[in-house]
């Protein structure tokens, strides 16, 4: 059975520092997709950033950016020089290759201190 | 950018009540989903429909709840005879292919 585990309910950050989000998961198969959603208190879903699991690149976007371990089963987020308007809960999420459900963690609220 | 577009943004109902939510997914998307996130918890899968049938469902997505697109631009889903627990944030999904979701901005369900 896949699952996603966030061990870190919150976590706080400095304006401009950076931060790192904990992401294990659990899966048999070899091919996959891995993905950070961020959810503001508008509760919208809003994609930060993607990572496939055949590629041994991390992938980067902008300030975001992720430590995809696939022997470990883990896929951190860093967030880099960080802002105010990155407060919001971060959703780690999995989706096999062989199907389009997503499977998402539990979630890590991220507060940015001014 | 295309958006996803749920209707309404929040719905009260009355336990015992049938609703049905709304989305209007991205028009060249083939995949259409929906997900349910109860307050405080995580998000859940509910169903995934292509091709105009259901692809696949949860334990959660039982006889309660239906799904439909029943002219092309619309997908909705259906709850009938709402009770208290099936209070959540909906969410509607879509996507063409092979991964990134695009998810709507969500209907919150109040059944009082």
């Amino acid at each position: 059975a896949q699952t996603v585990t966030q061990s870190q309910p919150e976590m706080s950050v400095q304006e401009a520092e950076t931060v790192t989000l904990s992401c294990t998961y659990d899966t048999s198969e070899s091919d996959y997709y891995l993905f950070w959603y961020k959810q503001p208190p508008s509760r919208q879903m809003i994609l930060v950033i993607r990572q496939e699991a055949y590629k041994q690149q991390n992938a980067t976007e902008n300030r975001f950016s992720v430590n995809f371990q696939k022997a470990a089963k883990s896929f951190s987020l860093k967030i880099s020089d960080s802002q105010l308007g990155d407060a919001a809960m971060y959703f780690c999420a999995y989706s096999p290759n062989t199907g389009n459900q997503f499977y998402f963690g539990t979630g890590t609220s991220l507060t940015v201190i001014p | 950018e295309p958006e996803v577009t749920q209707t309404p943004s929040h719905q009260v109902t009355q336990m015992g009540q049938e609703v049905i939510l709304r989305c209007v997914p991205i028009s060249n998307h083939l995949y259409f989903y929906w997900y349910r996130q109860i307050l405080g918890q995580k998000v859940e899968f509910l169903v995934s429909f292509y091709n105009n049938e259901i692809s696949e469902k949860s334990e959660i997505f039982d006889d309660q709840f239906s799904v439909e697109r029943p002219d092309g631009s619309n997908f909705t889903l259906k709850i009938r005879s709402t009770k208290l627990e099936d209070s959540a944030m909906y969410f509607c999904a879509s996507n063409r292919g092979p991964r990134g979701y695009t998810f709507g901005s969500g209907t919150r369900l109040t059944v009082v």
